[in-house]
């Protein structure tokens, strides 16, 4: 599976873009970028996904770089409710294990007041 | 979206007892089902794989005579923590999945805690 480094903390302050970056340098052409999030206590929450384009939907922007080597997630105006961990997962290719999602250890992102 | 629910939320058991969790794909047909676990401060980690009607598949270094998981149904999942001990106390999370190509939502979790 690819791995994926993400920073282990990052701060925003409230109203402000929060850009959380991902490394994935050892990513194969047919593996997606996912993003999750977990809020404190709770399970983990869908974000978005992308393949080689840049997505957006109503939660966060995803930019992924021509090479695929790397990506960021955008929340464009962080609330306090934003804070929770933030992983990237590169998921493999349906025909290989089955696609299961591997959690490292995220980014943990504090939005401040 | 797709839901997914888990019961219970929470469950204290005595040491040696058996804990049923229970995991239901509420909107959609999950063809497969996923079990992690969570620690304190750590990440989640993959137990367990199951395709409804097949056996499941654990990691390496997961007892499956310990966690014992039937996929019955395309909407149920069930994982069974047999002779809990204090060390099995933990956040249990399922997730499912329409196919292999869809994405991958999770339930709200259970905390097990063994006295």
């Amino acid at each position: 599976d690819a791995k994926t480094t993400q920073p282990t903390s990052m701060d925003c302050a409230e109203g402000r873009a929060a850009n959380l970056p991902c490394n994935h340098s050892t990513i194969s052409g047919n593996e997606y970028v996912y993003w999750y999030r977990q809020i404190h206590s709770q399970g983990p929450q869908y974000i978005i996904h992308g393949l080689k384009n840049n997505e957006t939907n109503e939660m966060a922007s995803l930019i992924i770089t021509e090479d695929r080597k790397s990506s960021t997630l955008i929340l464009p105006h962080a609330t306090l409710r934003d804070t929770a961990v933030y992983y990237c997962i590169v998921r493999p290719a349906r025909f290989i294990r089955g696609g299961k999602l591997i959690f490292g250890q995220g980014t943990e992102l504090s939005v401040k007041p | 979206g797709a839901v997914v629910s888990q019961h219970p939320s929470r469950v204290i058991c005595k040491s040696g007892t058996s804990v049923k969790i229970e995991c239901r794909s509420l909107d959609f047909q999950a063809t497969t089902m996923f079990w992690y676990r969570q620690f304190p401060k750590k990440s989640l980690m993959l137990m367990a794989t199951s395709n409804e009607g097949s056996k499941a598949t654990y990691e390496q270094g997961v007892e499956k005579d310990k966690f014992l998981i039937n996929h019955a149904s395309l909407t149920l999942s069930t994982l069974t923590v047999t002779s809990a001990h204090p060390e099995d106390s933990s956040f249990y999370i399922c997730s499912a999945r329409r196919s292999s190509q869809e994405t991958q939502y999770f339930g709200p979790g259970t905390r097990l805690l063994v006295l």
